[in-house]
């Protein structure tokens, strides 16, 4: 059984397309997050939803949005893709609000823009 | 601006030897401090972590070390093995940040047999 499932997994567009990514958690956790990992593998947060409210939101563009139908579901949608969206993006989520909870990761989705 | 700064990029240790990773932080009001595995193709793991209340703290062949005046970590990999291969990751949280990890960089870490 995979705890955090994304699809999918690998994802080729090209620029000015729009496509969604689908994470679901069987865990039971409140909350869920999108990193993103770049080319030299640095990951950084994106968002990160609790009961399904935004509670993070770095600087990210807005072209990037993401939605939670329910707590067990974190989608994220690109809107007019560029080639330095293409990065391999990672879907989580954890227990609760809390700083020191463990965070449980998908297999990520990569993309590549062409 | 990267608030966890880890070193080395990569490493390279023959099996059986002690693989050592640093990092080092600028927030003082970090106060969590996990290790993430991650393998080729798959998402990051998290490995062990620790609190800033302890110097040390082990599971395992896996230790952490502490060092809160210098503002700094470590991850030991004791009697490392082929099977350890893969990009470790610091990182670090505190409760103002809600549920945020910062991350280092990552090191690729190779054991060779």
């Amino acid at each position: 059984d995979t705890a955090v499932s994304q699809t999918p997994k690998y994802l080729v567009t090209q620029m000015g397309n729009d496509k969604s990514i689908k994470c679901e958690q069987n865990l039971g956790h409140d909350t869920m997050y999108w990193y993103k990992q770049d080319s030299k593998k640095f990951l950084k947060i994106m968002f990160s939803y609790n009961n399904k409210e935004l509670i993070i939101n770095e600087t990210v563009p807005n072209r990037f949005s993401p939605k939670s139908p329910d707590k067990a579901h974190l989608n994220l949608h690109i809107n007019s893709l560029e080639l330095g969206d293409s990065a391999v993006y990672f879907c989580a989520s954890s227990q609760g609000r809390g700083w020191d909870t463990e965070a449980f990761f998908g297999q990520g989705t990569r993309l590549t823009v062409v | 601006q990267q608030q966890v700064k880890q070193s080395p990029q990569s490493l390279i240790v023959q099996k059986g030897g002690i693989s050592i990773i640093n990092c080092a932080y600028e927030n003082t009001a970090f106060d969590y401090f996990p290790w993430y595995q991650q393998f080729p193709g798959k998402g990051p793991a998290l490995l062990i972590a620790i609190r800033p209340d302890v110097s040390e703290k082990k599971e395992g062949r896996f230790t952490i070390s502490f060092n809160k005046s210098a503002k700094q970590f470590s991850l030991h990999i004791m009697d490392s093995q082929p099977g350890d291969s893969a990009t470790y990751f610091c990182a670090a949280s505190w409760v103002e940040y809600g549920n945020k990890l910062v991350f280092g960089a990552g090191t690729i870490l190779r054991v060779k047999s």
